[in-house]
């Protein structure tokens, strides 16, 4: 068990350059989450798979950021466009989770620290 | 109104003392479930703890408990024998529950940043 994984650890772009992120989760983990973590907050859910469906996503994520998760393992994240608001830290964390419950722990990567010139 | 109140800016501790991270939360399900995580510089949520609202006891993870306080509505993490490597932001986080389930989402406070002084 590697842990969940994520790529790049780091990205610099231009703004209006489109960038992808990876994350890899923990394998046999049927949930993935993303979140953004700007500085001094905590995160702020973006959107969240089961398998690979979509099952949610928030106000947050306007028109220029897509989520996939093909084949329910790996997820990538797009922003297209980007802006100088769109800095911050990108947090993917997976889980595996069977049923309904308020105890479905989430582990997490080191993150994508995103920075839009 | 926000989910998750921490309003502790900055705590210092001396290394071997106990120390307590406060947290306040607001609901109005009756099912919920209240999370600590700690975010050392390397970036990584780190799961320390876990307290569900139906939970009789208070929960404990070797050097961590958690104070729950149903009806004042907090959560606040203490941390006995500080560690210099307890040096972190800690973030408190909780999850409703919708009657569907649907809703998974957790939803974070601000965090508090520890500093243990050897």
């Amino acid at each position: 068990d590697t842990g969940v994984s994520q790529d790049p650890r780091h990205k610099i772009t231009k703004r209006g350059q489109n960038v992808t992120f990876r994350c890899d989760p923990i394998s046999e983990h049927n949930r993935l989450y993303w979140y953004r973590q700007t500085l001094g907050q905590g995160p702020e859910f973006l959107t969240y798979f089961q398998n690979e469906a979509q099952l949610e996503k928030s106000r947050l994520l306007s028109n220029r950021f897509s989520a996939e998760r093909p084949k329910g393992s790996f997820s990538t994240l797009e922003i297209q466009r980007t802006e100088q608001g769109d800095s911050a830290m990108y947090l993917c964390a997976s889980s595996i989770q069977g049923g309904v419950s308020p105890n479905e722990k989430l582990f997490f990567g080191s993150g994508t620290q995103l920075s839009v010139l | 109104a926000q989910k998750i109140t921490q309003t502790q800016p900055g705590m210092f501790v001396q290394e071997k003392e106990a120390v307590t991270l406060d947290c306040t939360y607001d609901t109005s399900d009756p099912s919920y479930g209240l999370f600590w995580y700690k975010q050392p510089s390397s970036g990584e949520m780190i799961f320390l703890i876990y307290q569900g609202s139906y939970d009789q006891q208070n929960a404990t993870e070797g050097r961590y408990s958690l104070n729950f306080q149903k009806a004042r509505k907090s959560a606040n993490l203490v941390i006995s024998a500080s560690q210099l490597g307890d040096s972190a932001m800690y973030f408190c986080a909780m999850r409703e529950m919708d009657l569907t389930g649907a809703n998974s989402k957790l939803t974070f406070g601000k965090g508090i940043t520890l500093s243990v002084r050897p």
